[in-house]
């Protein structure tokens, strides 16, 4: 699989800007697509082809990707984003990061 | 709506078999490539295998080949996974889900998930 790495984990105030990085191998080359899971719950795509939203996703979820390195900026961050986010991409194999747990305190 | 909703899941033994379906409505089955990927207690996500819309093509990740079968009845709306030869290592949550047109694996519906545990 194509091997993705994402922190842990990161805490977020109410209100401020969650940034969650994901990096592989020459990543800016392929398209990077985010999910957010919450406890109990299946996974919900974010954001599609480096930095497009499907529809229903609110535009406070951004993408961007360049380099080694995508990110997921989460902008005026609300208690109801607390979850795991994932990153996936596809170098002839599929590959998710580990997954980073957002806490918002 | 877009639905998929996974069945088949349950306790079996180290070596064992199990079949786990998948059932779609709300869209056209026979348009999308369709996924499995399943969570261990716990832990991230793992792409398991995908099967093309007409079901001739079908990828696996290394560790389920020769093991896992993935299979679709277009007819029926439904995707399977057919699990042999189980591992303690196979225990997770397995979920379907519904790939976007493109090639690029990115699933834009899940189901609910379905729970194979394997254990002695």
């Amino acid at each position: 699989s194509y091997d993705l790495t994402q922190p842990p984990s990161m805490s977020v105030s109410p209100g401020q800007t969650a940034t969650i990085a994901c990096s592989g191998d020459r990543l800016g080359q392929r398209n990077v697509c985010w999910y957010q899971q919450k406890p109990g719950q299946s996974p919900v795509m974010l954001i599609y082809q480096n930095n497009k939203r499907p529809s229903g996703i609110p535009e406070r979820f951004s993408g961007y990707n360049s380099g080694n390195t995508a990110t997921l900026t989460i902008s005026g961050t609300q208690a109801m984003d607390e979850a795991d986010y994932y990153c996936q991409s596809w170098d002839g194999s599929v590959g998710f990061g580990g997954g980073t747990k957002l806490t918002v305190l | 709506e877009v639905h998929l909703v996974e069945s088949g899941g349950g306790l079996v033994q180290p070596g064992g078999s199990l079949r786990l379906s998948c059932a779609a409505s709300g869209f056209t089955f026979s348009g999308y490539w369709m996924s499995w990927v399943r969570q261990a207690p716990g832990k991230g996500l793992e792409w398991v295998a995908n099967i093309e819309d007409d079901g001739r093509t079908k990828n696996y990740v290394d560790s389920v080949k020769g093991r896992f079968t993935i299979s679709r009845d277009n007819a029926k709306h439904s995707l399977y996974l057919q699990m042999n030869s189980l591992r303690v290592e196979d225990t997770a949550v397995y979920y379907c889900g519904r790939e976007t047109p493109g090639g690029q694996v990115w699933l834009d519906y899940w189901g609910q998930g379905t729970l194979v545990t394997v254990s002695s």
